[in-house]
């Protein structure tokens, strides 16, 4: 699997947007880039994932460059509830078996009042 | 729907002694895997299983960890003898297949 490369923490104002960097330099044309998110005492939380195109969903947007090199989790207007450890992941998606994800340390982001 | 149950929440053990931890997947989810956390650090896979199968325990330390999921439902990680290093939180997540992996809670463990 590709290796990811993250910023150890971030800061964030409450009600502003919070974007996640994420550099996987490395990636494969048949990896995808998928985020997932922990808060304290809870197990992670699955938040988007994407190959190629920009995506969007309730949670988040993930911005994926052209040359997918890098990618971007956009929290639009983070929350006191949004303050967690983020981890982007990237990976071969198998729909027959399933897949395991390999997790780095992660970007601990702190959203602030 | 109901998550991903885990039990027990907390566990203190001695070195040298066992301990079991059980895991629910959600209905119908075929893929089981087991994580465990040290504190400070990212989930890292212990061993994948695909119904009753064992897809991946390359990670898994062989000497004192077992997994088993007998009937392809529930299944159940153990430690005998722990070590000091086995504190963590041990992670139960399942997935129907797909791109997308749902966790437990963790079951945290301490050994003193």
């Amino acid at each position: 699997d590709a290796k990811t490369t993250q910023p150890t923490s971030m800061d964030c104002a409450e009600g502003r947007a919070a974007n996640l960097p994420c550099n996987h330099s490395t990636i494969s044309g048949n990896e995808y880039v998928y985020w997932y998110r922990q808060i304290h005492s809870q197990g992670p939380q699955y938040i988007i994932h994407g190959l190629k195109n920009n995506e969007t969903n309730e949670m988040a947007s993930l911005i994926i460059t052209e040359d997918r090199k890098s990618s971007t989790l956009i929290l639009p207007h983070a929350t006191l509830r949004d303050t967690a450890v983020y981890y982007c992941i990237v990976r071969v998606a198998n729909s027959n078996s399933g897949y395991a994800l390999n997790f780095g340390k992660g970007t601990s982001l702190l959203v602030t009042p | 729907e109901a998550g991903v149950a885990q039990s027990p929440r907390y566990k203190i053990i001695e070195k040298r002694q066992s301990v079991a931890f059980w895991c629910n997947p959600i209905s119908g989810h075929a893929t089981l895997y087991w994580y465990q956390q040290i504190l400070g650090q990212g989930p890292k896979l212990l061993i994948q299983f695909q119904n009753n199968g064992v897809v991946d325990d390359s990670q898994l330390p062989k000497d004192r960890f077992s997994a088993e999921r007998l009937k392809g439902v529930d299944s159940t990680l153990k430690i005998q003898p722990a070590k000091l290093e086995d504190s963590a939180v041990y992670l139960c997540a399942s997935s129907p297949g797909g791109n997308t992996i749902y966790f437990g809670e963790g079951s945290w463990l301490t050994v003193v």
